[in-house]
């Protein structure tokens, strides 16, 4: 039972455009999300995160929007440049605090941004 | 460079052999996760490790396991290993709880079982 999903395996934009990365999640319990960047042959890389308590949180480019009623989130990435093409995780957390952490993830989605 | 630290980077082996991943976490960070990322899958939390006691736990096979060294780094052993277990492996740390979300992951270690 996937509770992160990420149902688009695949995003091509042009240059320029905004890129809008989507994720849906069943957990009610999920307080924390975050989205990571992957490119090949490196680990993931943190880019943004957002509590539950708020429903935008932007960081240059990078903007993303909670909708905890319908338990989705988004990545808006504007303006996209061809250095973002990679593969986008969202994940989730049920811990804000303590010493016990698990996050789960998404499968992900491929961005292509074409010059 | 995140400063995670995954040897080996890849490994070839057979099915029925055992092998241990090594993850070398940044310094200063306290936990170590390890992530398992198979073919068309995200990434499956397998378990947390905190100042070397285990603290959270995932769907782990009972074939795996891991520790967490005085040093703090931290080895999974992968063993009895069957064709499913090529994946991707993760490692990544924190300097607590990651209660900002944020862990750093090192490159992986690939494995591939024939």
């Amino acid at each position: 039972d996937q509770q992160v999903k990420q149902n688009s395996p695949s995003l091509s934009v042009q240059e320029g455009r905004i890129s809008i990365l989507n994720c849906d999640y069943t957990n009610s319990m999920f307080d924390y999300f975050l989205w990571y960047k992957k490119y090949p042959a490196e680990g993931p890389t943190f880019l943004i995160s957002i509590s539950s308590i708020k429903d935008k949180n932007e960081d240059g480019r990078f903007t993303v929007f909670l909708n905890k009623s319908a338990k989705h989130l988004s990545l808006h990435i504007v303006p996209s440049q061809p250095g973002d093409s990679a593969v986008y995780f969202c994940a989730a957390s049920e811990n804000s605090g303590g010493s016990n952490y698990k996050l789960t993830f998404g499968k992900g989605t491929l961005l292509t941004v074409n010059p | 460079d995140s400063g995670v630290t995954q040897t080996p980077k890849h490994l070839i082996t057979a099915t029925g052999q055992r092998v241990t991943l090594r993850c070398s976490p940044r310094s200063g960070d306290l936990s170590v996760y390890w992530y398992q990322q198979s073919l068309d899958q995200g990434l499956q939390f397998l378990i947390q490790y905190y100042n070397g006691e285990e603290r959270a736990k995932g769907n782990i096979l009972e074939r795996f396991s891991a520790q967490q060294f005085p040093d703090l780094h931290s080895e999974l052993n992968l063993s009895s290993l069957e064709l499913g277990d090529s994946a991707l492996y993760f490692c990544a740390s924190s300097r607590g709880g990651a209660n900002t979300g944020e862990l750093f992951f090192g490159e992986g270690s690939r494995l591939t079982v024939l």
